[in-house]
């Protein structure tokens, strides 16, 4: 079945320096990714909706020269965690919308990247 | 905020028994969706109940959904110690996006 990729699954960087997450999607193209934070036992919080070819759509409050998304193939949605800090340290999730498959509009999400800021 | 409320937000029952999860919603929808999320692991789509549907069966699981309260549930029948996780419910609001509820810990213990 459709398989979406998250890369890294985890990752450690120091305060002030640039993380950059990856999510692919294996066997379907994607034209609309989405970017999804979760801090620990809380739910997923949509934070970007990410359109091959074009800019991404902000959600309020998310702010978007610090989470730079970038949607360059239909297959490759990139999040970059600008000056991250430790506030950021996050579970985020991206998952993709396969319009062509068999079930027609189904989402598959990817394993999600732990990210922790020292 | 548009994040619906799932009740209960934690839920501890025996082996075998069953285990219901409540999801409430705020705004229309086309359709809702379920999911399963293990700790620190991605989601499971688990079953999808259209806007026009009011029950739904998948193996032991079954979904109600009642627009005119904005609600759905969740039953997990004859549960197992493997169906220990988290999980949401999900609204497709239009928008090509997901809202995802605050979740229910289900802990199945043997």
């Amino acid at each position: 079945g459709a398989v979406v990729s998250q890369h890294p699954s985890r990752v450690i960087c120091k305060s002030g320096t640039s993380v950059k997450i990856e999510c692919r999607s294996l066997d379907f193209q994607a034209t609309t990714m989405f970017w999804y934070r979760q801090f620990p036992k809380q739910s997923l919080m949509l934070m970007a909706t990410s359109n091959e070819g074009s800019k991404a759509t902000y959600e309020q409050g998310v702010e978007k020269d610090k989470f730079l998304i970038n949607h360059a193939s239909l297959t490759l949605s990139t999040l970059t965690v600008t000056s991250a800090h430790p506030e950021d340290s996050s579970f985020y999730i991206c998952s993709a919308r396969d319009v062509q498959g068999n079930a027609g509009n189904t989402i598959y999400f990817g394993e999600g990247s732990w990210l922790t800021v020292v | 905020s548009q994040q619906g409320e799932e009740d209960p937000q934690a839920l501890s029952i025996q082996e075998g028994e069953n285990a219901t999860m409540n999801c409430s919603y705020k705004t229309s929808i086309n359709n809702l969706q379920w999911y399963r999320q293990n700790s620190g692991r991605g989601l499971v789509h688990l079953i999808l109940i259209r806007s026009n549907e009011r029950e739904k069966h998948s193996g032991r699981l079954r979904v109600t959904l009642d627009t005119s309260k904005k609600s759905s549930s969740l039953l997990i029948t004859a549960s197992r110690a493997a169906d220990t996780a988290s999980y949401f419910c999900a609204t497709d609001q239009g928008a090509q996006k997901l809202v995802f509820g605050q979740g229910t810990r289900l802990t199945i213990n043997p």
